[in-house]
């Protein structure tokens, strides 16, 4: 099955600084690759995805790029603010299943 | 258009006993998929529904069942529950299929004594 690992599994940046956190997928099959951010007692919202014919999308401050050829994908998050504080999760899917990464605890200094 | 729902939203239930939790999709959405979320294992996918039928199925023992209703709304079932149970539920509802955006619910807090 799919196994999706994810890095760092914490991130402190400052305010206003940029926030990159990365992921690995092993299924080539895979085709689907979404982003969610879970702040603390809520529950996972989609924040961006992209799908395996795009190499990059964005969206206002953030951003995902993949490399199929290395199965990685990666979350960029631009002039980070305090709201930005949270746990993102990525996610990869080959068809009717989405596999998580472990998560990445953000936390945004004033 | 409402968001996914799930009721209900706290349970505790003590070891041995079964539990029913259950999951009402956005409306238009056909498939339904549930996950465990623990501090120790994060986002563990459960199983999926489209249609009323079981399309893919995570490595959870059989205590673990689901069904979905012909209104799309879904059921999840836990029998002769374990204290490793103790987790947060999440179910997400897709148009489609999970390669398609997932909307989650608020999830169910199980807690099992």
């Amino acid at each position: 099955g799919e196994n999706v690992e994810q890095h760092p599994s914490t991130l402190s940046v400052q305010e206003g600084d940029s926030a990159v956190i990365k992921c690995t997928y092993s299924d080539s099959a895979s085709n689907y690759f979404p982003w969610y951010k879970q702040e603390l007692g809520k529950r996972p919202q989609l924040i961006i995805d992209i799908r395996s014919n795009v190499g990059e999308k964005k969206d206002q401050r953030i951003a995902v790029t993949l490399n199929k050829t290395a199965k990685h994908f990666s979350l960029h998050i631009t002039e980070t603010q305090p709201e930005d504080s949270a746990v993102y999760f990525c996610a990869a899917s080959p068809s009717y299943k989405l596999s998580f990464g472990a998560g990445t605890t953000v936390t945004v200094r004033a | 258009k409402a968001g996914v729902t799930q009721t209900p939203r706290y349970l505790i239930k003590t070891r041995g006993q079964q539990v029913t939790l259950s999951c009402s999709p956005i409306s238009g959405h056909r498939s339904v998929s549930w996950y465990q979320q623990t501090p120790g294992q994060g986002l563990q996918f459960l199983f999926e529904y489209f249609s009323e039928t079981q399309r893919n199925k995570g490595n959870f023992p059989g205590r673990f069942s689901g069904r979905q209703f012909s209104n799309s709304r879904s059921e999840m079932n836990v029998s002769t529950l374990e204290l490793g149970d103790s987790a947060l539920y999440l179910c997400a509802s897709s148009q489609k299929a999970s390669s398609y955006e997932q909307y989650f619910g608020p999830g169910t807090r199980l807690t099992v004594t």
